[in-house]
């Protein structure tokens, strides 16, 4: 089946730094979707991305779709307290179910003060 | 934004005993609902799409008489665990996409299961 595997599991920066989390799927995706889920929390919407190679941007986040719409990536510069917590993409097959969505491992993000 | 509810938030119950567990969308209707199961530091998995007024479509490995869904109206979902077991045990999030704009998906604050 759709496997969405995300680098690296784990991620613990020093607050300042920057911080980068990739998902890739081994199937063409017609849209993914980005969202964080804080410690005890459920998943918030962040993003979507539908286009070949978009790159959209979110004050400091910056989320970016392949060229081959099999992967993606979500860049956080000068990483702050406030953004612990786990980051998980999310995509559609192309030609899939309308909103079924596939989540990927996630990436938990630890930053020290 | 719109708001999706669940009720219970957390619930203990023995080995053998049957949970419901309720979805609400608040402020807008969905036809489609989504049942995820999430054990600790683990990704979300979907069991089932809940589909108001038809029967649920379930996931490969998911099973339809142990995981009941019934989405009676364009507002509510409901998961029942049949005959609970402590495996069972682990964090039930409902979801409901909004049709229109991004599409984004709408979790409920997710409802934790613990089986003795």
């Amino acid at each position: 089946g759709q496997q969405v595997m995300q680098i690296p599991q784990y991620q613990h920066v020093q607050e300042g730094e920057d911080f980068t989390t990739y998902c890739n799927s081994s199937t063409t995706l017609s849209n993914i979707q980005w969202y964080k889920q804080r410690p005890g929390g459920h998943p918030v919407f962040l993003i979507q991305l539908v286009k070949s190679g978009e790159v959209k941007k979110q004050k400091r986040l910056t989320f970016q779709f392949g060229e081959a719409k099999k992967n993606s990536s979500l860049h956080i510069t000068a990483t702050q307290t406030t953004d612990v917590g786990t980051y998980f993409c999310a995509g559609r097959r192309h030609g899939g179910a309308t909103n079924k969505l596939i989540f990927g491992t996630g990436t938990l993000l630890a930053v020290q003060p | 934004g719109a708001v999706v509810s669940q009720h219970p938030s957390w619930v203990i119950c023995k080995s053998g005993t049957s949970v419901k567990i309720e979805c609400r969308s608040l402020d807008f209707q969905a036809t489609t609902m989504f049942w995820y199961r999430q054990f600790p530091k683990q990704s979300l998995m979907l069991m089932a799409t809940s589909n108001e007024g038809s029967k649920a479509t379930y996931e490969q490995g998911v099973e339809k008489d142990k995981f009941l869904i019934n989405h009676a109206s364009l507002t509510l979902s409901t998961l029942t665990v049949t005959s609970a077991h402590p495996e069972d045990s682990s964090f039930y999030i409902c979801s409901a996409p909004r049709t229109s704009g991004n599409n984004e998906q709408f979790f409920g604050p997710g409802t934790r299961l613990t089986v003795l």
